[in-house]
């Protein structure tokens, strides 16, 4: 696609539950991240991708939180036994090659609500 | 560990004024890049401009202008006459290194700039 692609867009789960968050990014790009934004604070880095591998998964909070990018294009990001506190948008951001000098592209996010 | 700053946290301006953001930065690296991102109402960051720690030259791209200042860490955005569709949060950005030439963003806490009629 022209951009990159986070489904589903909104997600209300209920507390303990399992969830998958989806992720497109634009073809050809090698680096994929995932990043967290809380309501009224700016996007926080979770995890990392060049290529197939999780180059960096340091802000990954804890290990319910899992992802994966297995044939180096679309990333799952997976969260276990959801939280309240876990409500958040999260974006997915791919670029070219991952370097300093290369615009990172967003998605628009998927809000999820752990109730 | 690097840091992004906004102490402006919302800016309420009339349409065709002129508006500036600010940003100061923290990073003990030598070589960084700095970046402005929009984030309409729909959410998604949209990209506006970048600079490398190399580079103080402040420039103008259309309505658009930065002032880069490594002696006081700052790394401000001005939009010229603003207009309506410029309502937005606006985040400031530094490139963190992860490894090799790799790297990852740290933002700002955002600035919510409304431009009315």
């Amino acid at each position: 696609g022209a951009g990159v692609s986070q489904t589903p867009s909104n997600k209300v789960t209920e507390k303990g539950k399992y969830v998958e968050l989806r992720c497109d990014p634009i073809s050809g790009h090698t680096a994929l991240y995932w990043y967290r934004q809380s309501l009224g604070q700016g996007p926080e880095f979770l995890i990392y991708f060049q290529g197939t591998g999780a180059a960096d998964d340091s802000g990954l909070p804890n290990d319910r939180f899992f992802a994966v990018r297995p044939e180096g294009s679309v990333s799952t990001l997976k969260i276990q036994r959801t939280e309240r506190g876990d409500s958040a948008v999260y974006l997915c951001a791919s670029s070219l090659t991952g370097t300093m000098n290369t615009e990172a592209f967003f998605g628009q996010g998927t809000r999820l609500t752990v109730v | 560990a690097q840091k992004v700053t906004q102490a402006q946290t919302e800016i309420s301006v009339v349409e065709k004024e002129d508006v500036t953001l600010d940003c100061v930065y923290e990073t003990r690296d030598t070589t960084y890049y700095l970046f402005w991102y929009k984030q309409p109402p729909s959410g998604e960051l949209v990209f506006l401009i970048r600079r490398n720690s190399f580079d103080e030259q402040n420039e103008i791209s259309g309505r658009y202008s930065w002032n880069f200042q490594k002696s006081t860490s700052s790394f401000n955005f001005t939009i010229t006459a603003s207009q309506v569709v410029d309502s937005a949060v606006y985040f400031c950005a530094l490139s963190e290194r992860l490894y090799g030439a790799n790297s990852k963003l740290t933002f700002g806490k955002g600035i919510t700039l409304s431009v009315r009629p």
